[in-house]
């Protein structure tokens, strides 16, 4: 089955500075690519997502890269504010026709903006 | 904007005994998942649910476990008899439609804190 490694585990970053957390995952079919967003005793949220024919998306200050050869993915965040302090979890699944496709996640980096 | 609401929001449990996790799915949603986080840990898959069925579950989903949707719009996930282990926060997540045509996101519950004592 799928294998997510995510890294770092905690970043640490001064307000205004990027923040880069990056994920690897181990099973080739897999082609989508979520990034989630968890504050502490909330719901993870989906804040972007890449499908494995696009190599890069961006939104507003967020952005994510894709490496399908060496089956990794990043999420880049610039400008960092206080409210982006949080757990971000990396996720990847197989979707099909008949997706019912289950998300794999990766074991989260706590993000800590520092004012 | 519609939302996955789960019920109770917290749930204390002795060994042994039987609880039920209750979620509403957004309404026109056709997929279903369950999924757990054990404390400080990563958000892991139990199952998924379309059509009145499971599609898939993963090895935590085992005999103790079952999934219901028995009126329509409640999604529910008994465990038959819990175990220390179980202690959880339980999030159910629902999705619109095929994925193919970008319906993808799953969109999370607030979860159900369980603690077995």
């Amino acid at each position: 089955g799928e294998n997510v490694e995510q890294h770092p585990s905690t970043l640490s970053v001064q307000e205004g500075d990027s923040a880069v957390i990056k994920c690897t995952y181990s099973d080739s079919a897999s082609n989508y690519f979520p990034w989630y967003k968890q504050e502490l005793g909330k719901r993870p949220q989906l804040i972007i997502d890449i499908r494995s024919n696009v190599g890069e998306k961006k939104d507003q200050r967020i952005a994510v890269t894709l490496n399908k050869t060496a089956k990794h993915f990043s999420l880049h965040i610039t400008e960092t504010q206080p409210e982006d302090s949080a757990v971000y979890f990396c996720a990847a699944s197989s979707i099909s026709n008949f997706g019912n496709e289950k998300l794999t996640f990766g074991t989260g980096t706590r993000l800590t903006i520092i004012p | 904007e519609p939302e996955v609401t789960q019920t109770p929001s917290h749930q204390v449990t002795q060994m042994g005994q039987e609880v039920i996790l209750r979620c509403v799915p957004i309404s026109n949603h056709l997929y279903f998942y369950w999924y757990r986080q054990i404390l400080g840990q990563k958000v892991e898959f139990l199952v998924s649910f379309y059509n009145n069925e499971i599609s898939e579950k993963s090895e935590i989903f085992d005999d103790q476990f079952s999934v219901e949707r028995p009126d329509g719009s409640n999604f529910t996930l008994k465990i038959r008899s819990t175990k220390l282990e179980d202690s959880a926060m339980y999030f159910c997540a629902s999705r619109p439609g095929l994925a193919l045509v970008g319906n993808n996101e799953q969109f999370f519950g607030p979860g159900t804190r369980l603690t077995v004592l």
